[in-house]
């Protein structure tokens, strides 16, 4: 099966400026989800929906990161304004179903965000 | 809020050398997966304990899951280069159905 596919691989901004990430999860994977992984730590969910609706956005910082999937398949993620602490690899996820220990995680590569 | 911890942060070992490393906390999980996460990609499923007290073994890796599910472990056997990565844990609290992932151990195994 394919994979899940994040575009672009890397993206260089200054701050204050803003961007978008896309995610197209594997297909028939009910649920997606946004980590931020910043360098030397583990990846950090920023966001998760199931199908189009957000199951859990309580790490998301709502008054500039904001996160779509309106038709339930692929998603885009945006920042705006950044920041230089935004500077990160932002991973997309997808599994079968909601959070459960038979329905793992699948990640995409990631886009690796620099923020000057 | 739940703290977990993983250790060592960082290891150096010779190829055919043995290692463990530990995932550690104070709450209760109902299972929790490791993943391996090589440069430039996302982390890989290795495998998920379930069980209390349960071992799952993946060739040269030996995954234990703690009898009171807080804490597990995994063991590498006779270490290889192609073993080099980074090991994240990721428990699933009852309740919350979502996953949150350790810090990590950066493992380098030299040839």
């Amino acid at each position: 099966e394919a994979g899940v596919a994040q575009s672009p691989r890397y993206k260089i901004i200054e701050k204050r400026q803003s961007v978008a990430f896309w995610c197209n999860p594997i297909s028939g994977h009910a649920t997606l989800y946004w980590y931020q992984q910043i360098l030397g730590q583990g990846p950090k969910l920023l966001i998760q929906f199931q199908n189009n609706g957000v199951v859990d956005d309580s790490q998301l910082p709502k008054d500039r990161f904001s996160a779509e999937r309106l038709k339930g398949v692929d998603s885009t993620l945006k920042i705006q304004p950044a920041k230089l602490e935004d500077s990160a690899v932002y991973l997309c996820a997808s599994s079968l179903k909601s959070s459960s220990y038979n329905s793992p995680l699948h990640f995409g590569n990631g886009t690796r965000l620099t923020v000057t | 809020t739940q703290l977990l911890e993983q250790s060592p942060q960082f290891l150096s070992i010779q190829e055919g050398e043995n290692l463990t490393v530990y995932c550690n906390s104070s709450s209760v999980f109902s299972s929790l997966q490791w993943y391996r996460q090589e440069p430039g990609e996302g982390p890989v499923l290795l495998v998920t304990v379930v069980t209390g007290g349960e071992v799952k073994k993946l060739k040269r890796l030996t995954f234990q899951f703690g009898d009171a599910r807080k804490d597990s472990s995994l063991h590498i056997t006779a270490a290889q280069p192609g073993d080099t990565g980074l090991y994240l844990c990721a428990p699933l609290t009852s309740g919350t159905y979502k996953y949150i992932f350790g810090t990590g151990t950066r493992l380098k195994v030299l040839a």
